[in-house]
């Protein structure tokens, strides 16, 4: 059965300090996606990343990175030089290969971010 | 482009009523899914509607149901409404595109019974 956990429930910051959140997760496919989301308190789920299974190359966009590594199961998100706009619930995600498609995307259970100014 | 529009944005129930959640994806996207986020549970999956058929269910009684029509809109409904069925209700519409894959959510409707 495919999980994603997210062990930090919340995480508080003061601006312009490096954060990481972190995200396991398990499946028994091989061929897969992960994703993380961003949920301002304004409520609607901003897509962040996407990452297949096959891709194990870390990515880097603006002050975010992403960090995947298969051995551990793990896709890590590092926010550098954090500000106050980052405040959010931030979510991991996987969705497993079906078919020509791709099954239901399974969230994490979320960590709470804010940064302090 | 349009984004995925969700409407109401808020409703207040009573218990026992039923209540329907409409959802309009962005064009061209044929898949929508619908999913419950709430403060104890998190975001949990419902069902996923693709060319007006259901093709994934969720784990929620049968008092939860949707439906998509051929230009892709869907709605949910749930019926006899209880006051745990208060939550934030997320639709979200994708492409069935494995280089493009990625959902893209609706900012949801708010649900209250009381």
């Amino acid at each position: 059965a495919q999980k994603v956990t997210q062990a930090q429930t919340e995480i508080s910051v003061v601006e312009k300090e490096d954060v990481t959140l972190d995200c396991v997760y398990e499946t028994r496919d091989t061929t897969y996606y992960l994703f993380w989301y961003k949920q301002p308190p304004s409520g609607e789920l901003v897509f962040l990343i996407r990452r297949n299974s096959f891709d194990e190359q870390n990515e880097i966009s603006g002050r975010y990175s992403w960090n995947f590594q298969k051995s551990t199961s793990s896709f890590n998100f590092t926010i550098t030089a954090s500000q106050v706009v980052d405040s959010a619930v931030y979510f991991c995600a996987l969705s497993e290969a079906r078919g020509t498609s791709y099954d239901k995307v399974i969230f994490g259970p979320g960590t709470s971010l804010s940064v302090i100014p | 482009k349009a984004g995925v529009t969700q409407t109401p944005r808020y409703l207040i129930k009573t218990r026992g009523q039923q209540v329907t959640l409409s959802c309009s994806p962005i064009s061209g996207h044929r898949s929508v899914s619908w999913y419950q986020q709430t403060p104890g549970q998190g975001l949990q999956f419902l069902f996923e509607y693709f060319s007006e058929t259901q093709r994934n269910k969720g784990n929620f009684p049968g008092r939860f149901s949707g439906r998509q029509f051929s230009n892709s809109r869907s709605e949910m409904n749930v019926s006899t409404l209880e006051l745990g069925d208060s939550a934030l209700y997320l639709c979200a519409s994708r492409v069935e595109d494995r280089s493009n894959y990625g959902y893209t959510f609706g900012s949801g409707t708010r649900l209250t019974v009381v």
